[in-house]
């Protein structure tokens, strides 16, 4: 029982180039986050996905798309990187129709030059 | 809209001493609230959380919390504080049901606690 797993730990862009960071989970959870995590700022949430086939806009969606692959999967898409997306990224997943925790995976640490 | 505020920082306690984190929050409705910890390179692990009945809750490694709804907290505290315990300490809130925002967390800032021999 893995958890959450993101790849890659870590990722090195340049201005305008493109990237998907991928999640995985294996709790059979229905929801799953994408958070951006930026000094003095705490986790924003970029984007949401209530269940499997739903994605919905959190508090700093510009520049990313998302996509629910499967119940398991849920990636984060960066078209065309901007050195205002260096920064900490974390996925995470819950089961919404309860109080329980969101799970959250190690990380990857993106930055764009 | 949910928000959540860690007036603090920074906390510095002594090995022993008891410590106290501090978050306050604002949300249409009942919250459940949350405690995560995060340790350096590493993402967040839950602590504790407050859903219903007793406003005093206890968590992982020694740590609690006191809901307190007229005052809108949900402080974290430790009677006998660990150098181990020293971290980037995380509340969150969330709405119990309905509306847009229904399952999503708000996080504050977080506090970095330090924690002296």
């Amino acid at each position: 029982n893995a958890g959450v797993t993101q790849t890659p730990k870590f990722q090195v862009l340049k201005t305008g180039q493109s990237m998907t960071l991928q999640c995985a989970q294996d709790m059979n959870h229905n929801s799953m986050y994408w958070y951006r995590q930026d000094p003095g700022m705490g986790l924003r949430l970029i984007y949401y996905s209530a269940s499997e086939g739903t994605t919905d806009k959190g508090e700093v969606p510009n520049g990313y798309n998302v996509s629910r692959l499967n119940k398991r999967e849920f990636s984060l898409r960066l078209e065309s990187a901007a050195p205002s997306q260096t920064s900490v990224y974390f996925c995470a997943s819950a089961q919404i129709s309860s109080y329980n925790e969101q799970f959250f995976g190690p990380g990857t640490r993106l930055t764009v030059l | 809209a949910q928000s959540v505020a860690q007036p603090e920082d920074q906390v510095n306690v002594a090995e022993g001493n008891p410590l106290t984190v501090k978050c306050t929050y604002s949300v249409s409705g009942n919250p459940y609230l949350f405690w995560y910890v995060q340790y350096p390179n590493r993402g967040l692990q839950f602590l504790l959380k407050y859903i219903t009945g007793d406003n005093l809750v206890k968590g992982s490694y020694g740590f609690e919390a006191e809901f307190n709804k007229s005052q809108t907290s949900f402080h974290l505290k430790k009677p006998s504080a660990l150098v181990s315990d020293s971290a980037l300490y995380f509340c969150a809130v969330r709405k119990k049901a309905g509306g847009t925002s229904y399952g999503k967390l708000t996080f504050g800032q977080g506090t970095i606690l330090t924690v002296h021999p």
